[in-house]
């Protein structure tokens, strides 16, 4: 099984920060990597696909990069609305998910 | 509009099957470029992708879950289902259905649409 670790597992930070979220694969994965957004008592959201590819209606200040067994989220310029926990996704062999950071106010 | 709601029991004994429902509006099961999944949270928790259904019936499991999962589409109803025996405490949580919709690579993922989750309690 592919296995998936995230880091960190708690991020503080400040809006108008800039911060990254790195997850890295057991195995080469390809960019088959997806980055969700979930806040408390909601599901999960797609924030990007395939490593780098920004989902539909999400802000351009998310973006992700990576390939192989190395990927970062990087949130430039923190919004209130951004404190929230983050999880990656490996889907090249069934699917894996990160332990999820959770990013707070500082 | 897509909407995907979870529905099923809230309290499973252990050891029995738990049997959840995903009913689809806005969509077709049959969508030849869908994905329906399962993915479940204990509560404060990390995700565990369950797995996933296409239209036709195909299956793909969890391996470390597959032993006990089951999932099965019910095509004139537009809903798909998971059940899971053998349960523990181990397996209560949110559970979410969630559709991976388009032509891209994965069936396990990216589910670019969720379902608002049920929580299932296990307990005598």
């Amino acid at each position: 099984d592919i296995q998936v670790t995230q880091s960190p597992s708690t991020l503080s930070a400040s809006v108008g920060d800039r911060v990254t979220i790195t997850c890295r694969a057991s195995q080469s994965i390809g960019d088959y990597l997806a980055w969700y957004q979930q806040k408390p008592g909601k599901a999960p959201k797609l924030l990007i696909y395939k490593a780098s590819n920004l989902e539909s209606g999400v802000p351009s200040s998310f973006s992700g990069s990576g390939s192989g067994t190395e990927f970062t989220l990087t949130i430039s310029g923190l919004q209130p609305d951004d404190f929230a926990t983050y999880y990656c996704q490996q889907y090249d062999t069934h699917s894996t998910f990160g332990q999820g950071t959770k990013v707070e106010i500082k | 509009q897509l909407q995907l709601q979870e529905s099923g029991p809230g309290l499973v004994k252990p050891s029995e099957t738990l049997s959840l429902i995903c009913s689809i509006s806005g969509d077709s099961i049959t969508s030849r470029d869908h994905y329906w999944g399962w993915i479940r949270q204990p509560p404060g928790k990390g995700l565990e992708w369950i797995g996933s259904i296409f239209y036709s019936g195909n299956t793909y499991y969890n391996p470390s879950l597959k032993s006990r999962v089951t999932m099965s589409v019910d095509t004139p109803k537009n809903q798909f289902s998971l059940r899971l025996s053998s349960v523990t405490a181990a397996d209560a949580g949110f559970y979410y259905c969630a559709v991976k919709r388009g032509y891209r690579y994965g069936v396990g993922g990216p589910f670019d649409f969720w379902g608002q989750g049920t929580l299932v309690s296990v307990s005598s």
